[in-house]
């Protein structure tokens, strides 16, 4: 099975911060990464497809890069809303779809 | 608009049974592939089954797999986990998803959960 890691785990930052969250597979995923927000109580939303695709809605200050086994999920510019855990899912071997851990994004 | 809504959760015993229903609108049901997530209470998300658009091609999380049973009936608009021997460790806000695609690209609407706890 795949697995995936995330760093940091967790991450203090400050409103209009660049902030970087790596998401690193054990094997090779092509580009099947997906990136996630996740608020406390709430339903993850999808940010991020196919390792850089911007979803629709989405704001342009997210952006996602890699391929391969290493990938990033940057916020260009934090904003008070983004405050919020984000995860990475690979969709490339299957089964598992498995998720990071997660990257705790909070206010400094 | 576009909406999943799971319900069948509960409280159930350890070895009990529950069948999870996921019932979608706003959109082609029969054209996407359809999944499973969970999140025990303060842990990350855990993926547990996936289905394709026409049922041929399921997956499971090895903490599932011969105790799960993923299914969807597209003329219901249903999606549908039957959950057996269930397990203290399968405690959850259980989510249903709609993919993006036919094929797997990722979940880009979820329901609001349901809930099931797994105690004595």
């Amino acid at each position: 099975d795949i697995q995936l890691t995330q760093s940091p785990s967790f991450l203090s930052a400050s409103v209009g911060d660049r902030v970087t969250i790596t998401c690193r597979a054990s094997q090779g995923i092509t580009s099947y990464l997906a990136w996630y927000q996740q608020k406390p109580g709430k339903a993850p939303k999808l940010l991020i497809y196919a390792a850089s695709t911007l979803q629709s809605g989405v704001p342009s200050r997210f952006s996602g890069s890699g391929s391969g086994t290493e990938f990033t999920l940057t916020i260009s510019s934090l904003q008070p809303e983004d405050f919020a855990t984000y995860y990475c899912q690979q969709l490339n071997s299957y089964p598992p779809f498995t998720f990071g851990p997660g990257t705790k994004v909070d206010i400094k | 608009e576009v909406q999943l809504v799971e319900s069948g959760g509960g409280l159930v015993q350890p070895g009990g049974s529950l069948r999870l229903s996921c019932a979608a609108s706003g959109f082609t049901f029969d054209r996407y592939a359809m999944h499973w997530v969970r999140q025990a209470p303060g842990k990350g998300l855990e993926w547990v089954s996936s289905i394709g658009w026409n049922g041929a091609s399921v997956g499971y999380a090895d903490s599932v797999k011969g105790r799960f049973t993923i299914s969807r009936d597209n003329a219901k608009n249903s999606l549908y986990l039957q959950m057996k021997s269930l397990r203290a460790e399968d405690t959850a806000l259980y989510f249903c998803g709609k993919d993006l695609d036919y094929r797997y690209y990722g979940l880009d609407v979820w329901g609001q959960g349901t809930t099931v706890t797994v105690s004595s």
